[in-house]
């Protein structure tokens, strides 16, 4: 069965530095999201992305954050400066449309920032 | 957004069935009702969607109320595996999938 894969599964980081989480979505999926989930707290949308642009972003989803489809296959978030907040689990999910229809996640990249 | 309300927990014998309630008052005509799960340590899984009809798949069956007011998820046969918190998400158009606290499925053996 086709899946979203993260790499890596956990990241650990200092406060300050740049971090790249990478995603590869399913292959025939055309619409792309990132979310976090706050240990203990609900997952929180942050971007979607649809040919080769940000189709909508969250409040949480600043100038720190940015994302690309660099290749063709793989998805990246990058955080520019990491804070302590950002520490968080990230996923990667892909859809075949966007209306209506099934969104598959990965499993997810744990961001610890110390 | 429509908002959702859901039972924080819930408890289940394993292979009984589970009814899982959403109440969606607020949700507009067009809105299809989405409910994914997330298993400890996981990513959130789809498990069905609907929008006016009982709609049933592999995984479960959504009973979704005539007046759309409210939905239940249904678990015909709960197993260990479906311990698990559950989402119910109304969803607007092409709106991206916005995530509630759920419900939390405890499955006893």
């Amino acid at each position: 069965e086709p899946e979203v894969t993260q790499t890596p599964s956990h990241q650990v980081t200092q406060m300050g530095q740049e971090v790249i989480l990478r995603c590869v979505p399913i292959s025939n999926h055309l619409y792309f999201y990132w979310y976090r989930q706050i240990l203990g707290q609900k997952v929180e949308f942050l971007v979607s992305f649809y040919n080769n642009e940000i189709s909508e972003k969250s409040e949480i989803f600043d100038d720190q954050f940015s994302v690309e489809r660099p290749d063709g296959s793989n998805f990246t978030l990058k955080i520019r400066s990491t804070k302590l907040e950002d520490s968080a689990m990230y996923f990667c999910a892909s859809s075949v449309a966007q209306m209506n229809t099934e969104a598959f996640f990965g499993q997810g990249t744990r961001l610890t920032v110390v | 957004d429509a908002k959702t309300t859901q039972p924080n927990s819930m408890e289940s014998n394993e292979e009984e069935p589970v009814h899982l309630p959403c109440n969606h008052s607020t949700i507009s005509g067009t809105d299809y009702i989405h409910w994914y799960r997330q298993l400890p340590s996981q990513g959130p899984e789809y498990v069905i969607h609907g929008l006016t009809s009982n709609v049933n798949n592999r995984m479960a069956s959504l009973a979704i109320a005539e007046d759309r007011k409210s939905s239940t998820l249904i678990l015909h046969r709960a197993t260990l595996r479906d311990a698990a918190v559950y989402y119910c998400i109304p969803r607007t158009g092409n709106t991206p999938l916005v995530f509630g606290k759920g419900t939390r499925l405890s499955v006893i053996a």
